[in-house]
């Protein structure tokens, strides 16, 4: 089984502009969270789709943003880049909706790691 | 938000030496897992325990949950160079499943 697979690995943007990162989820997984780490403020949780539907949002700014298709692929856009946006952006994949057994258990992408100049 | 404080913040042992990370957590949970990742890498899930468990075992992992002090540790009992890597603890705070929330991290180091 393939694992979760986000692409680009690595990016370099300038200050202001937009940037689109995207990840397929492993077969057969609905739920897909996103989550920035940087080495100041660790993992934080951006958020949480399942089957298309936005189902769990973090503390960031409307410049964050994301969807899901039907095949349950992810795409996350943060747009007006800052340099503060600089970081591994990490994308995971649940089954059953996200709960195996009331706990939702995840597997990791490589992570797009996103420098801002 | 960070729900939980990781200690210590860095580890270095021995090979063959046991390797003991904490974690502490702020809000009620249903489980807390541990994940471990490489340097600049994807976390990998290790193990999980729920909140009605006290401890549980993985091979060379070992884990302990009091609910009363919301605290976990993580043992690794023989260490090798290849357990070298960043583990953390991840909690469902507040019971949103669908969100969890990362510890600080530990970072290992095990030399030869």
């Amino acid at each position: 089984k393939a694992g979760v697979t986000q692409t680009p690995r690595y990016l370099i943007k300038t200050r202001g502009q937009q940037v689109t990162l995207s990840c397929s989820p492993i077969s057969g997984h609905r739920s897909v969270s996103w989550y920035q780490q940087t080495p100041g403020q660790g993992l934080q949780f951006l958020f949480e789709y399942f089957s298309e539907t936005q189902r769990n949002k973090g503390n960031f700014p409307g410049r964050f943003s994301g969807r899901q298709f039907s095949n349950s692929r992810s795409e996350m856009n943060v747009s007006t880049l800052e340099l503060g946006d600089s970081a591994l952006y990490l994308c995971a994949s649940s089954s059953r909706g996200g709960r195996e057994n009331g706990a939702n258990v995840l597997t990791f992408g490589a992570g797009s790691r996103l420098t801002v100049l | 938000s960070q729900q939980g404080e990781e200690d210590p913040q860095a580890l270095s042992i021995q090979e063959g030496e046991n390797a003991t990370m904490n974690c502490s957590y702020k809000t009620s949970i249903n489980n807390l897992q541990w994940y471990r990742q490489n340097s600049g890498r994807g976390l990998v899930h290790l193990i999980l325990i729920r909140s009605n468990e006290r401890e549980k075992h993985s091979g060379r992992l070992r884990v302990t949950l009091d609910t009363s002090k919301k605290s976990s540790s993580l043992l690794i009992t023989a260490s090798r160079a290849a357990d070298t890597a960043s583990y953390f603890c991840a909690t469902d705070e507040g019971g949103t499943a669908s969100k969890l929330t990362f510890g600080t991290g530990t970072r290992l180091q095990v030399t030869l």
